[in-house]
């Protein structure tokens, strides 16, 4: 079976542009987690979904951070306009419910010069 | 927020030794969850537990749950090289709201 897939692997993207991360769950999971790690402050949870609707957002750290999922297999992690501080890897997992354990994806690496 | 304590931070141990990390809490959790991650890799999941007293193997890999809910073990037995990696414990809280991963554990094996 499909794991977690993410895309892209690697990002490397200049300050003050758009970056958009893809993220397609486990089949017939219903929940989606998007986390982001860094040295500094190890996996921190930034938002995740249930059944598609976005449950809690409070790790966002701020407005240039936007996540949807507009179907059960696909979600996007945006962040407009991006900064060097963002620079970390950005984790998706999914579960069959939210209380359930998860699977994570190879996470996306980014950077931000 | 909720808080989750591992130790060691890091810890360096011969190739064939056994290996014993914990997780502890200051709450109550209901489910107690072990993941390795490997360099470049996502975090894997190695053992799931869910009921107070719980003890789970996974070939050389065992965990269990605390008795009082507050604090979770993971035990590699016959350390081998392919065990380096961070190792990270995480949970759901009694209300089953919250989901947090603990700081991780370092494991290098020396040959």
């Amino acid at each position: 079976d499909a794991g977690v897939i993410q895309s892209p692997r690697h990002e490397v993207t200049e300050m003050g542009q758009e970056v958009t991360l893809r993220c397609k769950p486990i089949s017939g999971h219903n929940s989606l987690f998007w986390y982001r790690q860094t040295m500094m402050r190890g996996l921190e949870l930034l938002i995740y979904f249930n059944n598609n609707v976005p449950i809690d957002d409070s790790g966002m750290p701020e407005d240039r951070f936007s996540a949807k999922m507009p179907n059960a297999s696909f979600s996007t992690l945006k962040i407009q306009p991006s900064e060097p501080r963002d620079s970390a890897v950005y984790f998706c997992a999914s579960s069959r419910t939210a209380t359930y354990e998860q699977y994570f994806g190879p996470g996306t690496r980014l950077t931000v010069t | 927020g909720q808080q989750l304590n591992q130790s060691p931070q890091s810890m360096f141990i011969q190739e064939g030794e056994d290996v014993s990390m914990n997780c502890t809490s200051s709450s109550i959790f209901n489910t107690w969850l072990w993941y390795k991650q490997d360099p470049g890799e996502g975090p894997v999941l190695l053992i799931a537990l869910y009921k107070a007293g719980e003890l789970t193997s996974n070939g050389r890999l065992t965990a269990q749950f605390g008795i009082t809910r507050k604090d979770s073990f993971l035990n590699i037995s016959a350390s081998i090289p392919s065990d380096v990696g961070i190792y990270f414990c995480a949970g759901h809280d009694n209300y089953g709201q919250n989901f947090v991963f603990g700081p991780g554990t370092r494991l290098s094996v020396l040959p």
